[in-house]
């Protein structure tokens, strides 16, 4: 089936880096722009930037451009996102998610389970 | 960057009631609008797409309307299982930004 898991979260110091990872299967990777999008616990969503189907093109949301960089790997099926110069607030649970085809383009209709990433001294 | 702004934040319905959530973008952004649902302690859904284009697996008593600035989503008829939080998103220019979301319970 349809499926987006990622891995690389946990605890990190500020000013640290992690990469994050996204495996997905069951669809053809190559045909969709992917997303990284956080939320806070208990809080909304804030989308971060995205990647396109051949890995040209990325825009950055200005709170993490700069410091986060989006890539992906179309013969592995993987999406990555490599961060930077970590900060407190960028403690989140950060989701993975595919970006519909054609009219649907930048909608989300696959999403990750999501993987935390605590930033903390 | 587009501003996306929900109303209300939070409201409470009977089972069997109309509900309607409201987004509005803070510039025109055509029909490129999206609905979803995040139930706790589940990963969001999208439910609607280009404004009124119900995703499949969606029940019929969604429905999405509008255009440019103003848009609606519309549970026509609340079931238990539609306690969730409700998230409009722009999908028009990125970065594709968030309403802060409304948050539907149980009267």
């Amino acid at each position: 089936q349809v499926q987006l898991v990622e891995s690389g979260g946990g605890l990190v110091k500020p000013g640290g880096s992690l990469t994050l990872s996204c495996a997905a299967s069951g669809f053809t990777f190559s045909d969709h722009y992917m997303s990284w999008i956080r939320q806070v616990p208990g809080k909304g969503l804030e989308w971060l930037l995205y990647i396109s189907d051949s890995g040209s093109t990325m825009y950055y949301a200005a709170s993490v451009r700069g410091r986060f960089t989006i890539s992906r790997d179309n013969a592995q099926n993987s999406l990555f996102l490599q961060m930077n110069s970590l900060r407190t607030e960028d403690t989140a649970v950060y989701f993975c998610a595919r970006e519909g085809l054609n009219w649907n383009r930048g909608s989300l209709d696959v999403w990750g389970q999501g993987t935390t990433v605590t930033v903390s001294s | 960057d587009i501003q996306m702004t929900q109303s209300p934040s939070s409201l409470s319905a009977s089972v069997g009631d109309r509900v309607t959530i409201t987004c509005r973008a803070s510039q025109g952004i055509s029909n490129y609008l999206a609905w979803y649902q995040q139930k706790p302690g589940q990963v969001p859904r999208l439910l609607i797409y280009a404004a009124s284009t119900l995703q499949s697996g969606v029940p019929s008593r969604f429905r999405g309307s509008g255009s440019e600035t103003h848009f609606t989503l519309t549970i026509s008829s609340l079931q238990p299982e539609d306690v969730a939080t409700y998230y409009c998103q722009n999908h028009n220019s990125a970065p594709y930004t968030f309403g802060q979301g409304t948050k539907v319970e149980l009267k």
